[in-house]
C-alpha cells in the first residue's frame, strides 16, 4: 500500500527566507507525486506534479520540487517566501486507478510566515 | 470554467438527522472523488466514480454513508443517521481521464451536534 510521510507538522520561516518542506513516500512502482496547498477555509490547489522525466519540477507561485528516487523523497522548495505563502501544504502520491490517480495524502505541514 | 462546486459550504445538524452534501464536477471530467478531512485522520478518500459508476468505495466508513452520481454533472454524499464523529470537512474533486490531476472544490464543513 502506498503512503506519504510529512515529518514536519508546523514550520515557521521569516518572509524572504528560503523554504524546504519534506515529503517521503512509499510506493511499489514509479509514483505520480503532487504538492497541494490549502489556505484557510479553502479547497486544495495544485502547486506542482511529477509524472516522469526531469526530476526537478517547477510549479506555480515560484515553488519547485525535486524527485529523488533513491531517497523516496519529493521535497518542496521556494527560494524566498512571501507572507501570502502561509498555508497548509500537502504532499500526495497517486496510484494508477484506471486512467486516473487515486491519491494518498500526507498529514500536511502548516507554514507560518513571520514578517 | 467555474471549477468544482460544492454545496452547502457549511452545514450544522443534530445527531440522527440526515445530511446530504452536493457536488458539481468540472464539465467534461469523468472522474469524481469524495474525501473527508479531519484533524485526527487527515485527508481520506471515501469513494470515487468513473463515468458515473462507483469504482471503489472501500474508504466509506460505514453503512450510514452512501454516495450517488445520477449524471455526469452531479453527485451526492449522504449520511443517515449522522453522528458527532462525522463532523469534518468533506471535499469533492474531479479529474479528466488520463490527465491525473484532481481539482478540488472548496469543501463542506459539517458539524453534527
Amino acid at each position: 500500500a502506498q503512503s506519504v510521510t510529512q515529518p514536519d507538522i508546523h514550520i515557521t520561516v521569516s518572509e524572504g527566507a528560503s523554504l524546504e518542506l519534506r515529503c517521503n513516500y512509499s510506493y511499489g512502482a514509479t509514483p505520480y507525486l503532487f504538492w497541494y496547498v490549502q489556505s484557510p477555509g479553502q479547497g486544495l490547489q495544485l502547486l506542482l506534479k511529477y509524472f516522469s522525466g526531469d526530476t526537478l519540477v517547477q510549479g506555480i507561485k515560484g515553488f519547485e520540487a525535486e524527485f529523488k528516487r533513491s531517497q523516496s523523497s519529493f521535497n518542496l522548495r521556494k527560494p524566498s517566501v512571501h507572507w501570502s505563502d502561509a498555508a497548509e501544504y500537502f504532499c500526495a502520491v497517486g496510484a494508477r486507478a484506471g486512467t486516473a490517480s487515486k491519491l494518498t495524502f500526507g498529514t500536511g505541514t502548516r507554514l507560518q510566515v513571520t514578517l | 470554467d467555474a471549477g468544482v462546486i460544492q454545496s452547502p459550504r457549511h452545514e450544522v445538524t443534530e445527531m440522527g438527522q440526515e445530511v446530504t452534501l452536493r457536488c458539481k464536477p468540472i464539465s467534461g471530467h469523468d472522474y469524481l472523488f469524495w474525501y473527508r478531512q479531519t484533524m485526527m485522520r487527515g485527508l481520506e478518500l471515501l469513494i470515487y466514480f468513473n463515468n458515473n459508476v462507483p469504482i471503489d468505495d472501500s474508504g466509506m466508513p460505514e453503512d450510514r454513508f452512501s454516495a450517488k452520481m445520477p449524471n455526469a454533472s452531479f453527485s451526492t454524499l449522504k449520511i443517515q443517521p449522522s453522528e458527532p464523529r462525522d463532523s469534518a470537512v468533506y471535499f469533492c474533486a474531479s479529474s479528466l481521464s488520463g490527465i491525473n490531476i484532481q481539482y478540488f472544490g472548496a469543501g463542506t464543513r459539517l458539524s453534527v451536534l
